[in-house]
């Protein structure tokens, strides 16, 4: 069984400054994949990130990163320069090795302040 | 409509009656996913498709859900009984390939989801 913890379950953030959301996971198998995703209000999944377990170096999509620390097995979400959009519930989940599910962690609530 | 379309958008039903949510994903994605998410919680995996057959179903909470997706296209959760447990926000996602955890970047589109509350 996999399992993804996210322990804050709201952060602010000041707009402009960077913020880390945490992501922490439990799995036995050997490959999987790891994805952050974004909900606003609206309620639709936004796909920010990915970071395969064999890969070698950090995920980067625009303002997103992903610090992959394999041997503790986090996988936290670097957000720069936070703008006031960016406010929303943030998911951290797992692929199995099959890839036929993701596992969801619980969210955090991230509040950009003006 | 490029993304996945999923109806009703809202579906308020008495305990008891029977449920019938639809998800159209994108066109040629051959996997796809049924999800609930409960207010404050992530979602939480229902059901996977591959094509037309059931690839995995050990989500389904019990006998009363049941999905199908009979032209490996359109799928539809049905759910009898309806409890006020169910209330909740029914997400379908697809893929054009299974998400993996090789070199894989198979990123998940996601519906707007259906609510549905249950009196």
């Amino acid at each position: 069984a996999q399992k993804i913890t996210q322990t804050q379950p709201g952060m602010f953030v000041q707009e402009k400054e960077a913020v880390t959301l945490d992501c922490t996971y439990d799995t036995s198998d050997p490959s999987y994949g790891l994805f952050w995703y974004k909900q606003p209000s609206s309620g639709e999944m936004i796909f920010l990130i990915y970071q395969g377990s064999y890969d070698q170096q950090n995920a980067t999509e625009g303002r997103y990163s992903l610090n992959f620390q394999k041997a503790r097995k986090s996988a936290n979400l670097v957000i720069s320069a936070s703008q006031l959009g960016d406010s929303a519930m943030y998911f951290c989940a797992i692929t199995n090795n099959a890839g036929n599910m993701l596992t969801f962690g619980g969210g955090t609530r991230l509040m950009v302040k003006p | 409509g490029a993304g996945v379309s999923q109806t009703p958008s809202n579906k308020v039903t008495e305990k008891g009656k029977y449920v019938e949510l639809r998800c159209d994903p994108i066109s040629g994605h051959t996997a796809l996913y049924w999800y609930r998410q409960s207010l404050g919680q992530g979602p939480e995996f229902l059901i996977y498709f591959q094509g037309t057959g059931a690839a995995d179903d050990s989500g389904l909470p019990n006998d009363r859900f049941f999905a199908v997706r009979p032209e490996g296209s359109v799928s539809t959760l049905k759910i009898q009984r309806t409890e006020r447990g169910d209330s909740a926000v029914y997400l379908c996602a697809s893929s054009l390939v299974p998400v993996g955890g090789f070199q894989n970047t198979g990123e998940l589109f996601f519906g707007e989801g259906s609510r549905l509350t249950v009196l």
